[in-house]
């Protein structure tokens, strides 16, 4: 089983709508969480950390679950240029980073 | 600030050639990691340095493939011989863990992207 797994999707939206993408970690060791995007052809961005009361960044909020092992990412009125692929990180150990496949988003005009 | 630095951008080779891809990473990040990516496997850690020292290279593939971190600002991947399975985009990242409790993340680079023919 994969440390981390995610929907690869896609999922397409329209502008303005919201969409959310959840992920689950397997392994309950795992400390900290963060979300990256990745565009195409592109090295992955920091997009936010995770932390355990859930957080928000504009229209972005991320939330975590520990109980159920899962983490989620919220984007509210998309924009074009949300169109990527988000990767969902699991740390644990001092340097042991596992990286989902990523959940390709698409929002459309 | 200059970050994870990578070179070369793009590498096209025949299969059986030594390849050298290099990595500059953030100064004063005491960790780094490579990467390779592919469409099928995703993103898979090959190997990482903590101070200069390889802590975990479970992921490196085979004996073909070696790093090395001579000092604190310089790392080199080399896969010899490669070979067409070897084509992916490879990338370096860095972090600092030092530091209280926050958890610092990874910053990668550009990435170097390989075609072996």
């Amino acid at each position: 089983r994969k440390e981390v797994e995610q929907d690869p999707g896609p999922f397409n939206v329209p502008e303005g709508a919201t969409v959310a993408f959840n992920c689950t970690y397997s392994n309950s060791a795992s400390q900290s969480f963060f979300w990256y995007r990745q565009d195409c052809r592109k090295e992955p961005k920091l997009l936010m950390s995770v932390y355990s009361s859930g957080n928000e960044d504009g229209r972005f909020t991320a939330q975590l679950n520990r109980a159920s092992q899962y983490i989620s990412l919220l984007i509210r009125d998309s924009k074009l240029s949300d169109s990527a692929t988000y990767l969902c990180v699991a740390k644990r150990g001092s340097n042991q980073f596992y990286f989902g496949t990523g959940t390709s988003l698409t929002v459309i005009p | 600030d200059a970050g994870v630095i990578q070179s070369p951008r793009h590498e096209v080779t025949e299969m059986g050639q030594e390849v050298t891809l290099r990595c500059k990473p953030i100064s004063g990040h005491n960790s780094l990691f490579w990467y390779r990516q592919t469409m099928m496997r995703g993103l898979e850690l090959l190997i990482y340095f903590n101070n200069n020292v390889p802590i975990d290279d479970s992921g490196m593939p085979e004996d073909r493939f070696s790093a090395k971190m001579p000092n604190a600002s310089f790392s080199t991947l080399k896969i010899q011989p490669s070979e067409p399975r070897d084509s992916a985009v490879y990338f370096c990242a860095s972090r600092s863990n030092r530091g209280p409790l926050v958890s610092q993340p990874q910053h990668f680079g550009d990435g170097t992207r390989l075609s072996i023919l």
